[in-house]
């Protein structure tokens, strides 16, 4: 059984650029969630993926976006980098709909805007 | 807007002992809670959970205890080693219907000395 990865692993971006994130759910599982870690927080939840389509969406503005493939994989796109977009992104896969709490989450990509 | 707090940023205890963390939440149409462990450069990994019709729930070493009315959870680690280091994080669910975000605590990082 292979588990929730992410790529890439650290990434460095100028402030107004653009960015894309990675991430492939772990074997049978269908819906993906995006969080953000600040430094010293807890995650945030961004948005959840289910079967393609956005199912649920955090305290995040619309330059915060992804994608679901059929494959289940997914993407966090963020347009217009600002500092305080400096975070550990992490991504949870789960089975079904709301219906298994249970997030199993990939270690992450490090985000530094300078 | 805190609806989980964790209000103790660290905690140590010796090898052997019992290790008390502890949770408040806010939002009483919480559905369900979980415990996460992280380790460093790794994904938080799911540890124990707690539905609100329960207020126990025992795993190995690992109990999680709820008490509703004074919307509190604590996560009971009996005896300790120094393998559960970790920082932890407790998380709770809105109802089934919100799309399984999880909205986590700041988090307690425990130290568990030899």
């Amino acid at each position: 059984e292979t588990g929730v990865t992410q790529s890439p692993t650290h990434l460095i971006k100028t402030r107004g650029q653009q960015v894309t994130l990675r991430c492939s759910s772990q074997s049978g599982h269908n819906t993906v969630s995006w969080y953000q870690q600040a430094l010293g927080q807890g995650p945030q939840f961004i948005f959840q993926y289910y079967r393609e389509e956005e199912n649920g969406r955090g305290n995040f503005p619309p330059r915060f976006s992804g994608l679901q493939f059929p494959n289940y994989s997914s993407e966090l796109n963020v347009n217009a980098l600002e500092l305080d977009d400096s975070a550990l992104y992490l991504c949870a896969s789960s089975l079904g709909q709301g219906y298994s709490y249970e997030q199993y989450f990939g270690p992450g990509t490090r985000l530094t805007v300078t | 807007d805190q609806q989980v707090k964790q209000n103790s940023p660290s905690l140590s205890v010796q090898e052997g002992r019992i290790s008390i963390l502890n949770c408040d939440y806010t939002n009483s149409m919480f559905d369900y809670f979980l415990w996460y462990k992280k380790y460093p450069a790794e994904g938080p990994t799911f540890l124990i959970s707690i539905s609100s019709i329960k207020d126990k729930n025992e795993d190995g070493r690992f109990t999680v205890f709820l008490n509703k009315s004074a919307k509190h959870l604590s996560l009971h680690i009996v005896p300790s080693q120094p393998g559960d280091s970790a920082v932890y994080f407790c998380a709770a669910s809105p109802e089934r219907n919100q799309g399984g975000k999880l909205i986590f605590g700041q988090g307690t990082e425990l130290s568990v000395k030899p």
